[in-house]
């Protein structure tokens, strides 16, 4: 089945000890995107690629950074992660076609971040 | 911030009953979304509806939008124990260009067997 897959689900990393989140897709969307999401929050959006255009949000910090080497893969490193980077970090993909604002979400599971 | 928010934030009912959640935005929408969360989980879409619809209904799921209150229902009939999950509203401006998808603040629904 077409999905989108996080790996891994569980991480656990040291305080400042970098860390690379993965996510890939076997969509074929041409858009996708990072969101942070801590405990009973609303999903927020990092950052998301379209196509190989890279959108940083104005708000996300500098300790995050993305990469998306080919349409299937994108990754997520956080170079020195801080004990408030501890959450849920959710991949997601969508079809973006020119006049088409359609922009329906495809996520991940999720990786589930601890930070000690 | 927040595009929408929406309530109540927690929703707790009995097995068969219905469910009601809303949400209210604050800017013009092209369309407006439902994501379901189980817990640990990440977002499944449930159900779109566009800014010139005013209802919508998949299933036991029926989905209402006031453009002029700037506000949506999301309602699920005859709930089970299943639909226990978080229900997040989302919104896709009106503007040309990408359209970023802004997420509410979510209800949380229990529904005790």
């Amino acid at each position: 089945d077409a999905m989108v897959i996080q790996n891994p689900r569980y991480q656990v990393t040291q305080f400042g000890k970098p860390v690379t989140l993965s996510c890939s897709q076997t969509l074929n969307h041409n858009v996708m995107y990072w969101y942070q999401q801590k405990s009973s929050q609303a999903p927020k959006l990092l950052f998301h690629y379209y196509d190989k255009d890279f959108n940083n949000e104005a708000d996300t910090p500098d300790n995050f950074q993305s990469r998306r080497p080919n349409t299937s893969f994108c990754f997520l490193d956080i170079r020195s992660p801080g004990l408030g980077d501890a959450a849920m970090y959710l991949c997601a993909t969508s079809v973006q076609l020119a006049g088409v604002p359609k922009n329906i979400q495809y996520f991940g599971a999720g990786t589930r971040l601890s930070v000690l | 911030s927040q595009q929408g928010e929406e309530d109540p934030q927690a929703l707790s009912i009995q097995e068969g009953e219905n469910a009601t959640m809303n949400c209210s935005y604050k800017t013009s929408i092209n369309n407006l979304q439902w994501y379901r969360q189980n817990s640990g989980r990440g977002l499944v879409h449930l159900i779109l509806i566009r800014s010139n619809e005013r209802e919508k209904h998949s299933g036991r799921l029926r989905v209402t939008l006031d453009t002029s209150k700037k506000s949506s229902s999301l309602l699920i009939t005859a709930s089970r124990a299943a639909d226990t999950a978080s229900y997040f509203c989302a919104t896709v401006p009106h503007t040309g260009g990408y359209q970023k998808v802004t997420f509410g603040t979510g209800t949380k629904l229990q529904v005790i067997p």
